[in-house]
This record gives C-alpha cells, structure tokens and sequence, in this order.
C-alpha cells in the first residue's frame, strides 16, 4: 500500500542552523502538507502546498519558514535559523483531491539544542 | 475561527469494555469535513474515519463505531469490546472549506489505555 516517507526519523541540530526536512508523499497525489506537534500536545498545521505553490499557511509559518518541491517526488520543508521552540515532530501529509483524506508520514522528531 | 474540543484528556478502561471518545466542534461554515485519526505509542498519526457535514449517518467499520450529531456539533467515536491494540492518542479534526487551504484542525487528542 502507497505511504507518505519522511526522512531523518530524528535530527538534531544546535540553535540557530539550518534544517531541511524531507518528505516522499503518496505518488498520485496533488495536495501536500506540513503540520507539527510540540511534545505532548496537540497537531498544529504549518503550511499546504498546491500546483506549486502555498495556497494557506499558519501564523506559526512565518519567514523563518519555506516550503518546496524540488522534483516530481520529494517536498521539503526548510527551517532557516532554527529556535529551540521548533523542537517538535514535524509531519508530512498528502491527499490526492482538496477534499480527501490527509494520509501523513511516519513524522521527522526535530530536537534543537 | 473553528475549533475543536476533546474534553477527555486521558481515559482508562479494561479490555473488553465499550469506551466512547468524546468530540465537539465550532465553525460557521456551513460545509465542512470530520476526521478521526489514531496515534499509537510509535507516534504516526493513522487515518480512520472521514464524514462531511451532510452526511449524519452513523457508520460502524468493525469495532468502531461513529455517531454525528449536528444538533450537538459532536462527533463522537466508541470502540466496541475494546483491546490493548487500541491503547494511543485518539485526535478528532475539522476541516472547514473556506481559505483554501484544506487545513485540519485538530482537538487536543484522548489518551487512551486499554489494560488487561
């Protein structure tokens, strides 16, 4: 059965680098998604993605944050100075029509030190 | 602003028993979509039901079972004769259809702990 990757399981990075998380959604679809949840508490979205480009995004998606896909396959999420408050499972999803089902990844756990 | 709520923060039950999850939901939208999502201790959120707002048929898949009310806006979910398998974070959300987005919006989740 077609799934959603994402890969590093874990990362682990020092305040203030850069991150870029990476996710293979589900082949045939069209809408991509990123969303987060701070340890213990609830999924907060981030951003959705379509035709190649942002259609909505969350007041937590600020300029810190960005968004791609860079081929046919992978859709990434860069986080450019990353805070110890973006420590957090980041999750991938993806659905084939607007209104579908979010199928998500397994999630990427971002610790920042 | 939509929102949803799970008031039931932890729930405790022993295999075998029926349990319910409780979800109650605000939006204006007139249209919108239900989801309830599973989250075992491994920590991936899996797919389970999704309704839309004309739909207020109950649904039953198995031991799951799914009761919309849109006189109350909840969306409650039970599992039947209920196993350790079942033990996870239980997330209810919303997607309304205006902005575009398709965004969810999750509840804070149930933790739920079937022993033996």
């Amino acid at each position: 059965e077609p799934e959603v990757t994402q890969t590093p399981s874990h990362q682990v990075t020092q305040m203030g680098q850069e991150v870029i998380l990476r996710c293979v959604p589900i082949s045939n679809h069209l809408y991509f998604y990123w969303y987060r949840q701070i340890l213990g508490q609830k999924v907060e979205f981030l951003v959705s993605f379509y035709n190649n480009e942002i259609s909505e995004k969350s007041e937590i998606f600020d300029d810190q944050f960005s968004v791609e896909r860079p081929d046919g396959s992978n859709f990434t999420l860069k986080i450019r100075s990353t805070k110890l408050e973006d420590s957090a499972m980041y999750f991938c999803a993806s659905s084939s029509g607007g209104l579908s089902e979010q199928f998500f990844g397994p999630g990427t756990r971002l610790t920042v030190l | 602003a939509q929102k949803v709520t799970q008031a039931q923060t932890e729930i405790s039950v022993v295999e075998k028993e029926d349990v319910t999850l409780d979800c109650v939901y605000e939006t204006r939208d007139t249209t919108y979509y239900l989801f309830w999502y599973k989250q075992p201790p491994s920590g991936e959120l899996v797919f389970l039901i999704r309704r839309n707002s004309f739909d207020e048929q109950n649904e039953i898949s198995g031991r799951y079972s799914w009761n919309f009310q849109k006189s109350t806006s909840s969306f409650n979910f039970t599992i039947t004769a209920s196993q350790v398998v079942d033990s996870a974070v239980y997330f209810c959300a919303l997607r309304i259809l205006t902005g575009g987005g398709n965004k969810l919006t999750f509840g804070t989740g149930t933790q739920l702990k079937v022993e033996l």
